[in-house]
């Protein structure tokens, strides 16, 4: 298993644009979460799928925002109109079930709106 | 109130010394508690998980935990030049997701 995979690994849109990301979650892992992270801060939750159902979604969550995880492998997040907000890395991550396990992380898709 | 609050550093020892890392937690609830180091510009790595209270060791690395004072930290003994990054510390309140701090830079000089 080569962990986590994300696509890509940088993004340069302009404002206004859409755009998707793709992530390979660990295959034996049923959970798959998406974070944003800034600079100096640390990640902030997006939301996260168990198995193919999307769980739980942060209120700070646009209706610009929408994620998938057909036939729970993997999943992708698409930004409609891009905003120069949206610019921030985007991280993947994946978990076995249960309370007691960390997250494996992707290499993150960093993401620039001009 | 910050769901998790660490100090926010920047935080330089010597190499060799002792780096204490700090976090409290405001969900009282919470089972599981989790370090990450991220060098710059990667992603972050998990690197001990802590869900008693008392110390958890692994190798160079102690985890504490007090559940009564909602704190958790992190040392770092013999501290090298290539454990400068930042730290962060996470804490899942239920069995859904994890919540980050902020981070802690820390710089260890040779």
């Amino acid at each position: 298993d080569t962990g986590v995979s994300q696509d890509p690994r940088h993004k340069i849109t302009k404002r206004g644009q859409n755009v998707t990301f793709r992530c390979d979650p660990i295959s034996e892992h049923n959970r798959l979460y998406w974070y944003r992270q800034t600079l100096g801060q640390g990640p902030e939750f997006l939301t996260y799928f168990q198995n193919e159902a999307q769980l739980e979604k942060s209120r700070l969550l646009s209706d610009r925002f929408s994620a998938e995880r057909p036939k729970g492998s993997f999943s992708t997040l698409e930004i409609q109109r891009t905003e120069q907000g949206d610019s921030a890395m985007y991280l993947c991550a994946s978990s076995p079930l249960g309370q007691g396990y960390g997250y494996t992380f992707g290499s993150g898709t960093r993401l620039t709106v001009v | 109130q910050k769901e998790v609050e660490q100090n926010s550093g920047p935080l330089s020892v010597p190499e060799g010394a002792i780096a204490s890392l700090n976090c409290t937690y405001s969900d009282r609830g919470s089972q599981s508690f989790f370090w990450y180091r991220q060098y710059s510009g990667k992603s972050p790595e998990l690197i001990m998980s802590i869900y008693s209270n008392g110390d958890k060791e692994d190798g160079r690395f102690t985890a504490q935990l007090n559940k009564a004072s909602q704190y958790v930290s992190l040392l770092i003994r013999d501290s090298q030049p290539s454990d400068s990054a930042t730290y962060l510390c996470a804490v899942r309140p239920n069995n859904n997701d994890m919540r980050f701090g902020a981070g802690t830079r820390l710089t260890v000089k040779p």
